[in-house]
């Protein structure tokens, strides 16, 4: 079935820091990716997402491609925040079928400091 | 604008007592709904979807079980919770076609003690 896999955290930075968060994927078909964000008590909220090949999603300074040829989408962003501080799932979905059906990875944990 | 509340949001029941969860959706008609569980140091699980009222499929053997009395409202329930119910429940919606995003709610903390 399909899958995600994302680096394990956490990952610590100092604030202004280059961010990369490594997310590949196992699909049969052509899955729409996503990348949602958890801050500290909170639920999810979508970051950024990516509906085809070579798409490049982007929000609040993140960004991430959609690369077919090594099924990934890795989040990156190239000065983080102490804000930017949470767990950042990555995700996808077939869009073929009659409902939504998100598959997660297990989440990283990104602590950044002043 | 859609919205989406659930509720309560933090709460503690002895093992064996019932589970009610709650969940609603503004601004839109005929969504899917889902339930999704998010175990402690583990990543998120669907656990049920609902395409429309009555309509609800479960993608895990559990102990839950979830409703859907109207449109825009879907609640999520045990007779008896177990020690291993605890967790961060989150409701979410889309849109009905294809391809449109998840959309998830604050989530209930749920801790069986």
């Amino acid at each position: 079935g399909d899958s995600v896999t994302q680096m394990e955290g956490p990952v610590t930075l100092s604030e202004e820091a280059f961010l990369t968060i490594n997310c590949t994927y196992t699909a049969t078909g052509y899955p729409s990716l996503f990348w949602y964000v958890q801050y500290p008590g909170e639920g999810l909220q979508l970051l950024l997402k990516a509906t085809k090949a070579d798409d490049k999603g982007s929000n609040k300074g993140f960004e991430a491609t959609y690369r077919k040829e090594t099924t990934s989408f890795h989040l990156e962003k190239g000065s983080v925040q102490v804000s930017d501080s949470a767990v950042y799932f990555c995700a996808l979905s077939d869009p073929n079928t009659g409902f939504q059906k998100l598959v997660f990875g297990t989440g990283t944990r990104l602590l950044v400091s002043p | 604008s859609q919205t989406i509340h659930q509720w309560p949001a933090t709460l503690v029941q002895p093992v064996g007592s019932p589970l009610s969860l709650e969940c609603t959706v503004e601004g839109t008609s005929n969504p899917n709904l889902y339930w999704y569980r998010q175990a402690a140091g583990r990543g998120l699980q669907l656990l049920f979807y609902s395409v429309g009222i009555g309509q609800i499929s479960s993608e895990v053997p559990q102990n839950l079980s979830a409703s859907r009395p109207q449109d825009r409202q879907f609640i999520l329930s045990s007779k008896k919770l177990l020690l291993s119910d605890s967790g961060f429940y989150l409701c979410a919606w889309s849109g009905d076609n294809p391809g449109n995003t998840i959309y998830f709610g604050e989530g209930s903390w749920l801790t069986v003690v």
